[in-house]
């Protein structure tokens, strides 16, 4: 069974104090590991891809990374606009679609001024 | 612009009613999906279509039904049988097949209260 661990639950950070979460996976044949951010009472947007260890995708503060067991969500010099839960899912390679993620549980990640 | 509709943003309910819960996206994607949110818990999915008159069960289909009549829209009943239907709902689309498929886009959800 595919499982995603993402941690820690929780993290209050000081505005400009870089930090990274985590998201540990075992996954029979990894597709794709995807990290979404979601605001309260908002859906997910999505943020970023990584297919294949080794590989790094960055978006403003924002650098992804991946390795064969885990991925982490490095945040630099964070901004109280980048408050919000991650979350990470990942896709097996059995099938195609995205009916095959499993997500994890999210980071709540709070940024004070 | 495009993307996802759901309505209601927020639904009411007495137990021993049906409620459906809309999800309406202009992206031209063929693939569709609902999902349900508790406090605590990853996303858990409860049904998705890949095409028009398709679709099939995910991970928690019990108590819940859905319809893929248009390519645009897939409405979600939760129905009287669902025993703790107060939840967060939240539908998504994606391309079908091929890299990026799980890339999804979300609504803005529907949270339903029972009574």
């Amino acid at each position: 069974e595919d499982q995603v661990t993402q941690s820690p639950e929780a993290l209050r950070l000081q505005e400009g104090e870089s930090s990274s979460l985590n998201c540990s996976y075992t996954v029979s044949g990894l597709r794709g590991l995807f990290w979404y951010r979601q605001d309260p009472g908002k859906g997910p947007e999505f943020l970023f891809t990584l297919y294949s260890a080794g590989e790094e995708k960055e978006k403003e503060r924002l650098k992804a990374t991946l390795t064969k067991k885990e991925s982490f969500l490095h945040i630099t010099a964070p901004k109280p606009e980048d408050s919000a839960t991650y979350l990470c899912a990942v896709q097996a390679g059995s099938g195609g679609g995205a009916d095959g993620l499993t997500f994890g549980k999210g980071t709540h990640l709070i940024i004070q001024p | 612009d495009g993307g996802i509709t759901q309505s209601p943003k927020y639904l009411f309910r007495k137990e021993g009613q049906n409620v459906t819960l809309s999800c309406e996206q202009n992206l031209n994607h063929d693939a569709m999906y609902w999902y349900r949110q508790d406090p605590g818990q990853g996303l858990r999915l409860i049904y998705y279509s890949q095409i028009v008159n398709d679709f099939q069960k995910g991970d928690i289909a019990e108590g819940y039904s859905v319809s893929r009549e248009k390519k645009e829209s897939f409405p979600l009943t939760v129905t009287s049988a669902q025993k703790n239907p107060t939840a967060f709902y939240l539908c998504a689309s994606s391309t079908s097949g091929g890299a990026g498929d799980g890339e999804l886009f979300f609504g803005e959800g529907s949270r339903l209260t029972v009574l």
